[in-house]
């Protein structure tokens, strides 16, 4: 069975602070991971995706994720936040086994402070 | 290239009446999901379709129904309807899962049980 852990159902950051958005992820074969951004009132839209690769994935929006497997974890940055990242993030995986559901944490809402 | 697309974008109906949604896929998609995102609740998962069969089902009642058509596009059909039903419905598709394809949503449908 394959799981995602998003730490922090909220987070707060000033405008121009580094953004960081925790993911913990538990699959028994080697998984692919997601990070979804959802603003108010849409569906959701792709930041990026870990294919094995390469463990540091850029996406868009000057967002980035690092994939560890020591650790379990895909964490979500970005160098300097906007105001226009407030939104909600959600972490994904799903196994490269076959048949399986894309499996999605519960979600961090952000909040940029001017 | 057209997106996923759904409709209705907002339906409001009556407690015990039936719901009718649906989603058609990106072109050249055969995998089409169903999740449901009620307020504070996250995204849950609800059915995965593929090439006309259902894949999986998330933990919902019977009550919860759908099916997929030879053009690959879907209906979610919801009867009994109950107030907690009221949420956003967004479907998904990918081309076939195998390989961690990666899932684009559509902006969902609003359902208000009243």
């Amino acid at each position: 069975a394959q799981s995602v852990t998003q730490l922090g159902s909220h987070v707060s950051v000033s405008e121009g602070a580094l953004v960081l958005l925790r993911c913990n992820y538990s699959s028994s074969v080697p998984p692919y991971l997601f990070w979804y951004v959802q603003y108010p009132n849409q569906g959701l839209q792709l930041l990026l995706k870990y294919t094995s690769a390469a463990t540091l994935v850029k996406g868009i929006n000057g967002f980035e994720a690092e994939f560890k497997k020591s650790e379990t974890s895909f964490h979500l940055t970005k160098p300097s936040a906007h105001m226009s990242d407030a939104a909600e993030y959600f972490c994904a995986v799903t196994d490269s086994g076959g048949y399986q559901k894309v499996t999605f944490g519960t979600g961090t809402k952000l909040q940029v402070i001017p | 290239e057209a997106g996923v697309t759904q409709s209705p974008t907002h339906l409001i109906k009556t407690r015990g009446q039936q719901a009718t949604l649906r989603c058609s896929p990106i072109s050249g998609h055969t995998s089409v999901y169903w999740y449901q995102q009620a307020l504070g609740l996250g995204l849950q998962f609800l059915l995965w379709y593929d090439e006309g069969e259902e894949r999986n089902r998330g933990n919902f009642p019977p009550r919860f129904s759908g099916r997929q058509f030879p053009n690959y596009s879907s209906e979610l059909n919801v009867n009994a309807l109950e107030l907690e039903d009221s949420a956003l419905y967004l479907c998904a598709s990918s081309w076939n899962v195998v390989g961690g394809n990666t899932i684009y949503f559509g902006e969902g449908s609003w359902l208000t049980v009243v």
